[in-house]
């Protein structure tokens, strides 16, 4: 079946813009994580939604930054008046949301605020 | 100081070598996993374990609990097992997200 897809693939914004990011998860899946990886760094939690819910939104690095998954599916990562230090891969990860399942991820989006 | 550290950083092998990258933990955690990054690539799951040894291939995992350890083998090593191998933990509870490791950078030549 498919997999984890986010759209678009690449956004180039210029600073200050808004930006929303896609993420499609698997079909069913009901936990979707948002992390984001830095150049040469390893991923970074943002936030985790159980259906509908933000149940985890710790990671989420200030007000700028907001998500939305309305129906418990697809989900939305929003980023208002971006900056350069935004720029950044931004993945999306999908699971059956037991705690024991295996997160699949999507391709990312690569964002570059100029 | 990093929860998750791994090393070495880069790994450079001729192809048919045997390879070990480590990780090393801080955090009490409830599983860790092996994680593979291909150049522009997304990130596939290879490995989730919490005691003990997985094998899936040429592909070997281990994972000391008590001491915080994990070591990912890859025995006669390819080309195309050149990526970024990372590890990560994740931490159980309601949220069950991951923090990772910074990955280690594989190159296998042939």
């Amino acid at each position: 079946g498919a997999g984890v897809s986010q759209t678009p693939s690449n956004k180039v914004t210029e600073k200050g813009k808004y930006v929303e990011l896609r993420c499609d998860p698997i079909s069913g899946h009901t936990a979707l994580y948002w992390y984001r990886q830095s150049l040469g760094q390893g991923p970074e939690f943002l936030i985790y939604f159980q259906g509908t819910g933000a149940a985890d939104d710790s990671g989420l690095p200030n007000d700028r930054f907001f998500a939305v998954r309305p129906e418990g599916s697809v989900s939305t990562l929003k980023i208002q008046r971006t900056e350069r230090g935004d720029s950044a891969v931004y993945l999306c990860a999908s699971s059956s949301g037991l705690v024991t399942d295996t997160q699949y991820f999507g391709p990312g989006t690569r964002l570059t605020v100029l | 100081k990093n929860e998750v550290e791994q090393s070495p950083q880069n790994l450079t092998a001729q192809e048919g070598e045997f390879i070990t990258i480590n990780c090393s933990y801080s955090v009490g955690i409830s599983a860790l996993h092996w994680l593979q990054q291909h150049p522009g690539g997304g990130i596939v799951s290879l490995f989730m374990l919490s005691s003990g040894k997985k094998k899936h291939g040429r592909l070997i995992a281990t994972i000391n609990i008590q001491e915080k350890h994990s070591s990912l083998h890859i025995t006669a090593s390819h080309p195309r097992d050149s990526a970024v191998y990372i590890c990560a933990v994740s931490l159980g509870g309601a949220t069950n997200k991951l923090i990772f490791g910074t990955g280690t950078l594989l190159a296998v030549q042939p």
